[in-house]
């Protein structure tokens, strides 16, 4: 089946701190991958996506790179601010199916 | 602006009572789904419509019904409603069903049932 596992939370991190949120998933044949992040109080936004193996998704300074060979979807940020609070979701679709969504990852950064 | 638009944005019921959730976009999409959001759990399929005139079961349907009233809007309706479904509640819209494209979201019912 499909299912997309994520690392568990809270991350809490200092102003100016590398983040990584590990990504990995089951999928049956050729997913697309997706990072959707959701601020206090407000839906989902769609961060960045990648729709074929090697391909790198990148948006706001984050990005994350497609790893068919690992499964793979990690998401990283350089340099994290404090407007990066929020709670982050990786995501797969299969070509004709919904969307299937990791649990979540809380993070706050401190200044 | 251009979006999906939920209502309303907060609602408590008792148990046992009976209410719709409002969902439209206004992006020409063909696709439609609802989700509840859970601590610890992520989100949670309810029901979808991969295109106006169909519905379909997600994860968790029971206690849930929905009706995809034209290509615009998809309402939730919770018949009876129970405390165990005390949850936030999000609709969602793509252009169709193929899996390359982003959805977009609402920005959520949060729903109270004592």
């Amino acid at each position: 089946g499909n299912s997309v596992t994520q690392m568990e939370g809270p991350v809490t991190l200092s102003e100016e701190a590398f983040l990584t949120i590990n990504c990995t998933y089951t999928a049956t044949g050729y997913p697309s991958l997706f990072w959707y992040v959701q601020y206090p109080g407000e839906g989902l936004q769609l961060l960045l996506k990648a729709t074929k193996a090697d391909d790198k998704g990148s948006n706001k300074g984050f990005e994350a790179t497609y790893r068919k060979e690992t499964t793979s979807f990690h998401l990283e940020k350089g340099s994290v601010q404090v407007s990066d609070s929020a709670v982050y979701f990786c995501a797969l679709s299969v070509p004709g199916n919904q969307f299937y969504f990791g649990t979540g990852t809380s993070l706050t950064v401190i200044p | 602006n251009a979006g999906v638009t939920q209502t309303p944005k907060f609602q408590v019921l008792k148990t046992g009572q009976s209410m719709t959730l409002q969902c439209a976009q206004d992006m020409n999409h063909n696709s439609m789904y609802w989700y509840r959001q859970d601590p610890g759990m992520g989100l949670r399929l309810i029901y979808y419509s991969a295109s106006e005139g169909t519905t379909d079961k997600g994860e968790v349907p029971n206690g849930y019904n929905v009706s995809r009233l034209n290509k615009r809007e998809f309402s939730l309706r919770l018949e009876s409603a129970a405390p165990s479904q005390t949850s936030v509640y999000f609709c969602a819209s793509v252009p169709q069903a193929q899996g390359r494209v982003g959805y977009t979201f609402g920005s959520g019912t949060r729903l109270t049932v004592v």
